[in-house]
């Protein structure tokens, strides 16, 4: 168990809808990044937050957007979703800013976009 | 900009080694080398920092030559646990954390 902790685990939405992704990061880690993986496909970095701060962009659509609270838990939004949207969305703790230290990723919550 | 993994794939008879490398275009700041078992969720195995320090423990170690902007993955006696996709991860000054499209190991007994 990592300590990082993603909500829903499974997620099945028809193409146009909007969803939300919940992650609470490791207790005491400030930081936080999103990564998408597609059928057998690599991680994708899509956007990172350290202590609410967007702090780094990946490859985010448009269409997506996400925010850190002040009580540090993070939520993706995905909207106008698309049938190539369908993957597993990671999301991963650290408690430095920058890559330097390791990261603890959740379990994931996979979507599929019928 | 992602870096580059080889090889895409590696079997191997449990005992045997191997070595799986990363490289980058660009100057790095850090490599990380991250483990995912399927359907699970990738698992830290060590970071390298610029310095060209090599790190390890047990079996599995790793080394980062800053001047050709590589990082290598060896496993030694491989272990029939250590089957699963190994990413690597790469920071540099223009991005975050961005990981290879990844190298499928798989350990036959």
């Amino acid at each position: 168990d990592s300590g990082v902790t993603q909500t829903p685990k499974h997620l099945i939405t028809a193409t146009g809808q909007r969803v939300t992704l919940r992650c609470s990061p490791r207790s005491g880690d400030l930081s936080v990044y999103w990564y998408q993986q597609s059928l057998d496909q690599g991680l994708q970095f899509l956007i990172q937050y350290y202590n609410g701060e967007e702090r780094a962009k990946g490859n985010i659509l448009e269409r997506f957007s996400a925010q850190q609270f002040p009580d540090l838990h993070s939520e993706l939004n995905l909207s106008s979703l698309e049938l190539g949207d369908s993957a597993l969305y990671f999301c991963a703790s650290s408690s430095t800013p920058s890559g330097t230290g390791e990261l603890f990723f959740g379990e994931g919550s996979r979507l599929t976009v019928l | 900009q992602q870096p580059v993994q080889s090889p895409q794939a590696v079997i191997l008879r449990e005992g045997e080694d191997a070595v799986i490398n990363c490289s980058s275009s660009k100057a790095l700041y850090s490599v990380h080398w991250y483990r995912q078992k399927h359907g699970e969720a990738p698992v830290f195995l060590m970071i390298l920092l610029k310095g060209g320090e090599q790190k390890g423990h047990e079996k599995i170690s790793a080394s980062f030559n800053e001047k050709k902007q590589q990082s290598s993955l060896y496993l030694t006696a491989s272990q029939l646990s250590y089957s699963g996709t190994y990413f690597c991860g790469t920071e540099t000054s223009g991005s975050r954390l961005t990981f290879g499209e990844g190298t499928q190991l798989t350990v036959n007994p």
